[in-house]
């Protein structure tokens, strides 16, 4: 089936290593997003991406790093520099002429 | 910063309607508004989407002013499975979509 899809669903870090998140999509959308979701708060914009090997700094990019490589898949690596990084990490795709497709998320604590 | 403002909070009775507004004052006459519902630790999911016109599918309908500055989403029967947080986002259409930005949208509350 067509779908968004993120793994894992939790995860679990010490403080000072880098974290890799995984998205991937097979709805042949043109743009990917990623977005932080704290308790309680609406969703913030990490980064996003319109078209292979091109990405632009969303709201709260400070501490992140993403790549898009291929237009499947848009990997977010939460680094070290990233404060409080506890949180839940939403992905999502979209075309022009479609709605946004969500994954389910990943939860990340830092322990 | 998000294009819309949406109440923090509402509540609902089970079997009534539920009706959802947003404002989007600063619209642009190509942008679509699009409402989305989150359930409780799960991804948003898609509701409506509409441009000028009133818009209905099986989930919900889409009330749009005549100046397009604000939106009403109606729940014609609320469940207590449609408790969720709903928002309300502006996007445009065709060509590059830019960011897509969430505000905090509207916590609904079904109760029975």
């Amino acid at each position: 089936d067509g779908g968004i899809t993120q793994s894992p669903k939790y995860l679990f870090r010490k403080e000072g290593q880098n974290v890799t998140l995984s998205c991937e999509q097979n709805l042949n959308h043109d743009a990917m997003y990623w977005y932080r979701q704290d308790p309680g708060q609406g969703l913030r914009l990490i980064y996003y991406s319109q078209i292979v090997n091109d990405f632009q700094k969303g709201d709260i990019a400070e501490g992140y790093s993403v790549s898009r490589e291929k237009k499947e898949s848009f990997p977010l690596t939460v680094t070290s520099a990233q404060k409080n990084p506890t949180a839940f990490y939403l992905c999502a795709s979209s075309n022009s002429n479609t709605e946004a497709f969500f994954g389910q998320g990943t939860r990340l604590t830092v322990v | 910063d998000a294009k819309t403002t949406q109440p923090p909070s509402m509540d609902c009775a089970e079997g009534r309607a539920a009706n959802l507004p947003c404002n989007h004052s600063t619209i642009s006459g190509n942008e679509y508004v699009y409402w989305y519902r989150q359930i409780h630790s799960q991804g948003p999911q898609y509701i409506i989407h509409g441009l000028k016109n009133n818009e209905t599918n099986e989930m919900a309908s889409l009330i749009i002013t005549e100046d397009r500055k604000s939106s009403t989403l109606i729940l014609p029967h609320a469940t207590l499975r449609d408790t969720a947080v709903y928002y309300c986002i502006v996007r445009p259409s065709g060509g590059s979509q830019g960011n897509l930005i969430f505000g905090k949208g509207t916590k609904l509350s079904v109760k029975p």
